[in-house]
């Protein structure tokens, strides 16, 4: 069964300090793999995209990496900020695209 | 710009009532789709329209239908609410359904039934 996996499930951290969220998939066949930002009461925003040839990309604060090999994501938050607070949701893409298959998510807490 | 909006933001359906979730996008978005969202789950696909006048199932689709008769409209429609259907409902919009399409999210609404 396709399936996203994503841990922790849930992170409190001080603000200022780094934080890493990881996404396992089993998901096939791969075509691209998002991360979304949701804020509590709104919905998902793009933050990145990966590609399968794609290991690094980063979004100001946000790095993401992509292992295809191993089928692992993860995303990097440096310096975090208060505004970070929300959870942040692995999407695995497949095929022409039309297939998208979510993580349930890691809500992160950023607190001083 | 308006994006994608949904109304209501709140609703509270009683067993067996009927009610339609309203979506619109300004971006000319063909693909749209609609999305529950309920704790511990990811979000999963309910239906889907890649152009007005075409709509599918998605993974969820039993007790919901939708229609597209113009591009920036995709209603969803519960057709006797359970209270299974408590969740919270997210449309979204996409300029194709191509793979590096970036999809856009309304802020939800969120239904309770009792």
């Amino acid at each position: 069964k396709n399936q996203v996996e994503q841990s922790p499930q849930s992170l409190i951290i001080l603000e200022g300090k780094n934080c890493t969220l990881q996404c396992n998939y089993t998901v096939s066949p791969f075509s691209n793999l998002r991360w979304y930002k949701q804020d509590t009461g709104r919905g998902p925003v793009s933050l990145t995209i990966m590609t399968f040839s794609e290991n690094t990309k980063s979004n100001g604060r946000y790095t993401a990496t992509l292992d295809a090999d191993t089928k692992q994501s993860s995303l990097h938050i440096t310096a975090s900020q208060l505004s970070d607070s929300a959870s942040y949701i692995c999407v695995v893409i497949t095929g022409g695209g039309n297939k998208l298959t979510f993580g349930t998510g890691t809500q992160l807490k950023v607190e001083l | 710009n308006a994006g994608v909006t949904q109304t209501p933001k709140f609703q509270v359906l009683k067993t067996g009532q009927s009610m339609t979730l309203q979506c619109a996008q300004d971006m000319n978005h063909e693909y749209m789709s609609w999305y529950r969202q309920d704790p511990g789950m990811g979000l999963r696909l309910i239906h889907y329209s890649v152009g007005a006048g075409i709509t599918d199932q998605g993974e969820v689709p039993n007790g919901y239908n939708v229609s597209r008769s113009t591009t920036e409209d995709f209603p969803l429609r519960l057709l006797s609410a359970a209270p299974s259907q408590t969740s919270v409902y997210f449309c979204a919009s996409s300029y194709s359904e191509g793979a590096g399409t970036e999809a856009f999210f309304g802020q939800g609404t969120r239904l309770t039934v009792v």
